[in-house]
């Protein structure tokens, strides 16, 4: 079973608007990363994000964790056509072998001009 | 700097044909996984390996099996292939700095595979 989910499923919103994704999770974490997939390519690391840590930013991003809750947010800011992604949070869980990531099936963000 | 390399791209197998798929990364990571991306399931961990000449299962690792040949290199072998495997087969490395302070993960572009 997957690890995280996220939600909504999918996301449309226009240029310049913010886009909010959740992911909420089973069990309990050492990490937790938020990756972007364009179509037809490979993943791609945006942030990561420690159990003990709460908030994290870079650039248009932000991430919050709530590990009472088990949940995590990602924010992103001023959207732009680019934008336009699947996005994963993957965990990496404490009862499982260091490094092995749990992928959630993913938000479908869709940014139109 | 080519980072994580999968071959092949595309391969289209038969049914009970068997194939290998090649990973090789050049950051000097112990770490390596391989993942099967089915549509709505996100990605799946078929295996992994910590450290040269070690492997682990993950979630799906039947009709899988695989080989660590060096620290660069991660191969996953479909012995025979099954409709079941069609997929998207992604491989990826990450370092591991210390104890619990595993970073991110690095993909390749993956392979699309159709068995038919």
């Amino acid at each position: 079973s997957q690890q995280g989910e996220e939600d909504p499923q999918a996301l449309s919103i226009q240029e310049g608007e913010n886009a909010t994704m959740n992911c909420s999770y089973k069990t309990s974490i050492n990490n937790l990363q938020w990756y972007r997939q364009n179509s037809g390519r490979g993943l791609v690391h945006l942030i990561l994000i420690r159990s003990n840590e709460r908030e994290k930013h870079s650039g248009r991003l932000r991430v919050t964790l709530d590990t009472s809750k088990k949940s995590s947010s990602l924010l992103i800011t001023a959207s732009r056509a680019a934008d336009t992604a699947s996005y994963f949070c993957a965990t990496d869980r404490t009862t499982d072998s260091w490094g092995k990531l749990q992928f959630g099936a993913g938000t479908q963000v869709v940014v139109t001009p | 700097n080519a980072g994580v390399t999968q071959t092949p791209k595309f391969q289209v197998l038969k049914t009970g044909q068997s194939m290998t798929l090649q990973c090789a990364q050049d950051m000097n990571h112990n770490s390596m996984y391989w993942y099967r991306q089915d549509p709505g399931m996100g990605l799946r961990l078929i295996y992994y390996s910590a450290s040269e000449g070690t492997t682990d299962k993950g979630e799906v690792p039947n009709g899988y099996n695989v080989s660590r040949l060096n620290k660069r290199e991660f191969s996953l072998r479909l012995e025979s292939a099954a409709p079941s495997q069609t997929s998207v087969y992604f491989c990826a490395s990450s370092d591991d700095r210390g104890f619990a302070i595993y970073t991110e993960a690095f993909f390749g572009q993956g392979t699309r595979l159709t068995v038919v």
